[in-house]
């Protein structure tokens, strides 16, 4: 079983285009995430939502947004796409917000535009 | 604000011998210590977490991390590497529920 899921897994697409990434988790976790890993490798907390509610909305261009139907998903649309927008995306989910609790993350999902 | 950092981008270790992944941390508080690691093309794994207590902390796949509050470090160990451990090491701190990352080190483990 999956404990954080993610689609697509890779996701080409041109400039100035509208994508977006779904992300699930199956573990009853009540805080989710969306981080950005760089071609550097760094990585960087996007958003955190906690049962639903937008908790961390860090320095991120608007065109992002991201949405949380439920506790157990939260996606990420994206528009107008740009080439600095090409990394790859990690969804992570963990037991509550408190600063204590581990983070559970999916494969990532690879988005490069062209 | 919080902060952690990697000073080696890169560990090079024969398979056997003892490892070592570095970190140092700077935040007000009580700091909340994490380590992941992340395979090739993999999400992050979490290996272990220092919260309070012992300043010797065990966790998956025989890593182990030592806890230093007058050195602010908590550098990574493992007592003999083994060749599937070679991946990128992520050491993290929390502060008032958001994680930040340093900047990671990869450890290659040579047969």
């Amino acid at each position: 079983d999956t404990a954080v899921s993610q689609t697509p897994k890779y996701l080409v697409t041109q400039m100035g285009n509208d994508k977006s990434i779904k992300c699930e988790q199956n573990l009853g976790h009540d805080t989710m995430y969306w981080y950005k890993q760089d071609s550097k490798k760094f990585l960087k907390i996007m958003f955190s939502y906690n049962n639903k509610e937008l908790i961390i909305n860090e320095t991120v261009p608007n065109r992002f947004s991201p949405k949380s139907p439920d506790k157990a998903h939260l996606n990420l649309h994206i528009n107008s796409l740009e080439l600095g927008d090409s990394a790859v995306y990690f969804c992570a989910s963990s037991q509550d917000r408190g600063s204590s609790y581990e983070q559970y993350f999916g494969p990532g999902t690879r988005l490069t535009v062209t | 604000a919080q902060s952690v950092a990697q000073p080696e981008d890169q560990v090079n270790v024969a398979e056997g011998n003892p490892l070592t992944v570095k970190c140092t941390y700077s935040v007000s508080g009580n700091p909340y210590l994490f380590w992941y690691v992340q395979y090739p093309n993999r999400g992050l794994q979490f290996l272990l977490k220092y919260i309070t207590g012992d300043n010797l902390v065990k966790g998956s796949y025989g890593f182990e991390a030592e806890f230093n509050k007058s050195q602010t470090s908590f550098h990574l160990k493992k007592p003999s590497a083994l060749v599937s451990d070679s991946a990128l090491y992520f050491c993290a701190v929390t502060f008032g529920g958001q994680l930040t990352f340093g900047s990671g080190t990869q450890l290659t483990v040579l047969p």
